[in-house]
């Protein structure tokens, strides 16, 4: 079956350093979501990409899904302390949502 | 108010027993889920639900059991429960959105079961 894998699994930086995510899918998906599980808290939803190589910003966030739609990447740049948690990415198989393992983000001040 | 409320949320059993993990959702949502998060292991698909008449197996479906009671009511059962169900279990609604398959996913705030 469909399998999406996300790396690193842990990373640790310190405050204002930038940050990557990973995200693989074994078969081209036809879109991409992604989310942010704060500590203690459940995932809420960040964004979905649709297009081949499309780009999305969200203020110190940069989502992008790849040419061949089989991989994607979230960067935030200059992290703060509130962008700790856990980044999940999911893609599509069939009518349900296939989530990666996520990306835990500490951030040291 | 939350729009996907669980309850209970945090519950401690013992092996064998039964357990109800209940989700209702104020959104107006067909689609409901419930997920299942491990550390290490994101979240893995249990059961879902399209409409009221509609159940469907997820990829670790073994040892549940759902009931769709209604379009705001999804609940998940676990009539013998073991010590590898303990968990954090989700569940989430979602609607379709244009150009997608699979809409955006609305959580609830987990129900924290431990199996002793």
């Amino acid at each position: 079956g469909q399998q999406v894998m996300q790396i690193p699994q842990y990373q640790h930086v310190q405050e204002g350093e930038d940050f990557t995510t990973y995200c693989n899918s074994s078969t081209t998906l036809s879109n991409i979501q992604w989310y942010k599980q704060r500590p203690g808290g459940h995932p809420v939803f960040l964004i979905q990409l649709v297009k081949s190589g499309e780009v999305k910003k969200q203020k110190r966030l940069t989502f992008q899904f790849g040419e061949a739609k089989k991989n994607s990447s979230l960067h935030i740049t200059a992290t703060q302390t509130t962008d700790v948690g856990t980044y999940f990415c999911a893609g599509p198989n069939g009518n349900k949502l296939v989530f990666g393992a996520g990306t835990i983000l500490r951030v040291k001040s | 108010d939350a729009d996907v409320t669980q309850t209970p949320r945090n519950r401690i059993t013992k092996t064998g027993k039964r357990i109800m993990l209940e989700c209702s959702q104020t959104k107006g949502h067909d689609r409901m889920y419930w997920y299942r998060q491990d550390p290490g292991l994101g979240l893995r698909l249990i059961y879902y639900s399209f409409d009221v008449k509609d159940i469907n197996k997820g990829e670790i479906s073994d040892g549940y059991s759902v009931s769709r009671q209604a379009q705001a009511k999804f609940s998940l059962s676990l009539e013998s429960a073991i010590p590898n169900q303990t968990a954090l279990y989700f569940c989430a609604t979602s609607d379709l959105q244009g150009g997608s398959n699979t809409g955006e996913l609305f959580f609830g705030e987990g129900s924290r079961l431990t199996v002793l």
